[in-house]
């Protein structure tokens, strides 16, 4: 059974950091990419970023360039998500999702297809 | 990059068929044929109902169809059933390694 499970809630207060965990099992890790993806309250959702579970190639949302850095560690089957300088407009559900197909090297990405999604972590910021 | 566009609410009767609709752009649906859409029931994560534009994953049930037409992506539910009372939102790739989701839809089975 593939799952994937995530660390747990965090409050932080605004200009700190968080890091979120990733842990995979059921599946092999570095067989497929991982996004993030997070959801404001009573919100729709938003792409953070990937990354190549492989070789560790990352990809980011303009929106989030500069402030996200998504890593993994292969011997753990973990990724993790650091997001920094955060404000209260970052107070969201946080998943990781795995993608379901292959690097596209024509277009340079992946389909977008996220097959298993993690729990989700609540990270608030607030002062 | 703006979000994809979808009705805020669609409903329907049991047994009956619902399409939802999910209008880009020509720069993301109408350009790549990586559409995909999620269910997502209230306080869970979402799951996957369809990829890659008409991709089922193993699991779905085969009541769940997805097309695209233009800078346009349906997703149909035939033989609507309590339990797809849900949020459904799609989401496509937009070039540039960026990837929209739209705003969501709440199905509601009457």
């Amino acid at each position: 059974q593939v799952h994937l499970v995530q660390s747990g809630a965090e409050v932080k207060k605004p200009g700190a950091s968080v890091k979120v965990s990733c842990k995979a099992s059921g599946y092999t890790f570095t067989s497929n990419a991982m996004h993030w993806v997070r959801q404001a309250p009573g919100q729709s959702l938003e792409w953070m970023g990937w990354i190549n579970a492989g070789n560790g190639n990352t990809r980011y949302s303009q929106k989030f360039q500069g402030r996200v850095t998504i890593t993994r560690d292969t011997t753990a089957s973990t990724a993790y998500m650091e997001l920094s300088s955060l404000r209260s407009e970052d107070t969201a559900v946080y998943y990781c999702a795995r993608e379901a197909g292959y690097y596209d090297y024509v277009w340079g990405t992946y389909p977008g297809g996220m097959d298993v999604w993690g729990q989700g972590t609540t990270v608030t910021v607030s002062s | 990059q703006s979000a994809l566009t979808q009705p805020a609410s669609v409903s329907g009767s049991p047994g009956q068929s619902i399409t939802i609709s999910c209008t880009g752009t020509s720069s993301d649906v109408g350009y790549y044929n990586y559409v995909s859409w999620y269910q997502q029931h209230p306080g869970k994560a979402p799951k996957l109902l369809i990829y890659e534009v008409r991709n089922r994953p193993s699991g779905v049930p085969d009541r769940f169809s997805g097309s695209k037409s233009a800078n346009t992506a349906s997703l149909t539910i035939s033989g609507l059933q309590a339990e797809d009372e849900a949020d459904y939102y799609c989401s496509s790739y937009a070039g540039s390694s960026t990837y929209v989701f739209a705003t969501g839809t709440k199905v509601t089975v009457l």
